[in-house]
């Protein structure tokens, strides 16, 4: 079975500059997580989806975050204009439902320049 | 008070001796607890889940859950220097809406 996985690995920009991650979970997860990890803090959540449905995006800066899951599958975090302090990993993650374990993707580093 | 409270450590261990891990969380209606091992560089990996107050074993991992005292606690027997990471506690919270991480213990098993 396919993992969650995630696109780009590695990004560096300047500030106010844009960027944008994806991520396809794993078949048949109506869950998904977007997790911002700082170096050195534990994972924080952004926002939750179930299906194409948001649950959860109390921690999400709206000013300047963005995400979106259309189709209920795939989803897309964006970032504009970003920030020094965006500097982190962008975990993405999936379960069957909450409650039940979630699995990571192998994350997304960002560094803002 | 934060959701999910870890000591961040470091915490050291000789090999061969027993790690303690712990883990306390405010929501007392939360029903679904896990934990995870990150290394360096990489995501986070579930070592257990734990839904019912006691102990759960599984291999040299026994994860133990105190609802009353709303903590969660994790072993692990014959450290390895392979068990180096950082350990994070996982917490459903808000009616298992909401899955909150605790701030990750770094744990280093000393050859």
């Amino acid at each position: 079975e396919a993992g969650v996985a995630q696109s780009p690995r590695y990004k560096i920009i300047e500030k106010r500059q844009s960027v944008a991650f994806w991520c396809n979970p794993i078949s048949g997860h109506a869950t998904l997580y977007w997790y911002q990890q700082i170096l050195g803090q534990g994972p924080k959540l952004l926002i939750q989806f179930q299906n194409n449905g948001v649950v959860d995006d109390s921690q999400l800066p709206k000013d300047r975050f963005s995400a979106e899951r259309l189709k209920g599958v795939d989803s897309t975090l964006k970032i504009q204009p970003a920030k020094l302090e965006d500097s982190a990993v962008y975990l993405c993650a999936s379960t069957t439902q909450p409650g039940n374990t979630i699995y990571f993707g192998e994350g997304s580093w960002l560094t803002v320049v | 008070q934060k959701e999910v409270e870890q000591n961040s450590g470091p915490l050291s261990v000789p090999e061969g001796a027993i790690a303690s891990l712990n883990c306390t969380y405010s929501d007392r209606v939360s029903q679904s607890f896990f934990w995870y091992r990150q290394y360096s560089g990489k995501s986070p990996e579930l070592i257990m889940s734990i839904y019912s107050n006691g102990d759960k074993e599984d291999g040299r991992f026994t994860a133990q859950l105190n609802k009353a005292s709303q903590y969660v606690s994790l072993l692990i027997r014959d450290s390895q220097p392979s068990d180096s990471a950082t350990y994070l506690c996982a917490v459903n919270v808000k009616g298992a809406q909401k899955l909150v991480f605790g701030q990750g213990t770094r744990l280093t098993i000393n050859p």
